[in-house]
């Protein structure tokens, strides 16, 4: 119930095409909803974040869709650029886990993101 | 500026060795964390402490051990326990360890085996 399944596992999209990831999960306690990028020998920053209190939320090129009753979010990166060629997380917490201690992230397995020039 | 410090960047280790690898920050954090990162398969989380002199096993500790006897440094220890410590190691850290907190990478430790 704590997993978080992200897909597909590679992306190859042209420059200025739109990059969709997806993500879903079982845990209706999961509260906060945040996406990673991560570059080649690095660690991961965070991209962008969402709350379930909104289906949508747009950063720049970058936007967050949520769709809470199917348990699912989504990030699309619209114009895509080969500087966004990385490999992408999403991640979700909660306020509780299982009893264990709250707040800990668990991460999708990732998707490794390749844009063309 | 403020952030996470992992050091080193590369270790090698031999056969039978334990290896430590550092983590310090000084974004005044609370929550530490250790994930491994293995290709194809995630991130996967080592141990977590939330406040001074405690932690917690994640899903992957065997193998491992960590002290938090300092709010800024959370070093972890690969023992010789640890089959296949081939890796890369990331440590993170969030203001504190509640949900909606996003984490601070640090840039990483590649362990490998020789």
């Amino acid at each position: 119930q704590q997993q978080v399944k992200q897909s597909p596992q590679s992306l190859i999209v042209q420059k200025g095409g739109i990059s969709i990831i997806n993500c879903a999960y079982e845990n209706t306690a999961f509260d906060y909803f945040p996406w990673y990028q991560q570059f080649p020998g690095k660690g991961p920053a965070l991209l962008i974040a969402i709350r379930p209190d909104v289906s949508e939320k747009k950063e720049g090129r970058f936007t967050i869709s949520f769709n809470k009753s199917a348990k699912q979010f989504s990030l699309h990166i619209m114009d895509s650029q080969p500087g966004d060629s990385a490999t992408y997380f999403c991640a979700a917490s909660a306020l509780r886990a299982g009893g264990t201690s709250y707040g800990k992230l668990t991460f999708g397995q990732g998707t490794i993101l390749t844009v063309h020039p | 500026d403020g952030g996470i410090t992992q050091s080193p960047k590369y270790l090698f280790r031999k056969e039978g060795q334990n290896v430590t690898l550092s983590c310090e920050q000084n974004l005044n954090h609370d929550a530490m964390y250790w994930y491994r990162q293995d290709p194809g398969q995630g991130l996967r989380l080592i141990y977590y402490s939330q406040i001074v002199n405690d932690f917690q096993k994640g899903d992957i500790a065997e193998g491992y051990s960590v002290s938090r006897e300092k709010k800024e440094s959370f070093p972890l220890t690969v023992t010789s326990a640890q089959k296949n410590p081939t890796a890369f190691y990331l440590c993170a850290s969030s203001i504190r360890a509640a949900s909606g907190y996003g984490y601070t990478f640090g840039s990483g430790t590649r362990l490998t085996v020789v």
